[in-house]
């Protein structure tokens, strides 16, 4: 079944201890994405990359790192949470950026940060 | 800055009737959009994808776009208890997205 998986689908860290969230697609896309969700403000994009090693900064890209290693394979790292970053957070992949086949979107990470 | 819009609602229908939910953008450059429905808890799904001038039906679904006046609206026809979600329009070019609106069909 094509998808993109993110995981852990829940997580209650403390202030300033790293994490990672995981997201991993199986249609061999070259686009991959996440974003935040917050009440009243809709999905705002964090990082994206076009492709392999090829990263950029989204709308809120401050307080997280990205990386691209492996095509399926599109991390998104909290070094040092604060509170304000808990969130909604979804991974989307795409064949490209403008694809008209849109996007799938990752199940989510509910991530609060105490 | 690029900007999409769309009224948080919540918009409330009765059962059977017709939802209209609409979206204006302000980059003229934008040619064409997605509708994607996110369920309560849910990640969003793709619904509608538009790029012409005009109307886009599928469905009960109608998508429609006007490029002259920068707005792009989504009808559902005979509206029911399950398309009770939120709706997001996005941007094709930038996949900026709306904050959504959140419909309610009462039975």
């Amino acid at each position: 079944e094509a998808q993109v998986t993110q995981n852990p689908r829940y997580l209650i860290t403390v202030t300033g201890k790293k994490l990672t969230v995981t997201c991993s697609q199986n249609m061999n896309h070259e686009y991959m994405s996440w974003y935040r969700q917050d009440p009243g403000l809709g999905l705002r994009q964090i990082y994206y990359s076009m492709n392999v090693e090829v990263t950029d900064k989204g709308d809120v890209p401050e307080g997280y790192k990205v990386s691209r290693k492996e095509k399926r394979n599109f991390p998104l790292i909290l070094e040092s949470p604060s509170p304000n970053q808990t969130s909604l957070y979804f991974c989307a992949s795409s064949w490209s950026q403008g694809s008209s086949y849109g996007y799938t979107f990752g199940s989510g990470t509910r991530l609060t940060v105490v | 800055q690029k900007e999409v819009e769309q009224n948080s609602g919540p918009l409330s229908v009765p059962e059977g009737a017709i939802a209209s939910l609409n979206c204006t953008y302000s980059d003229r450059g934008s040619q064409s959009f997605f509708w994607y429905r996110q369920y309560s808890g849910k990640s969003p799904e793709l619904i509608m994808f538009i790029y012409s001038n005009g109307d886009k039906e599928d469905g009960r679904f109608t998508a429609q776009l006007n490029k002259a006046s920068q707005y792009v609206s989504l009808l559902i026809r005979d509206s029911q208890p399950s398309d009770s979600a939120t709706y997001l329009c996005a941007v094709k070019n930038d996949m900026r997205f709306g904050a959504g609106t959140r419909l309610t069909v009462k039975p």
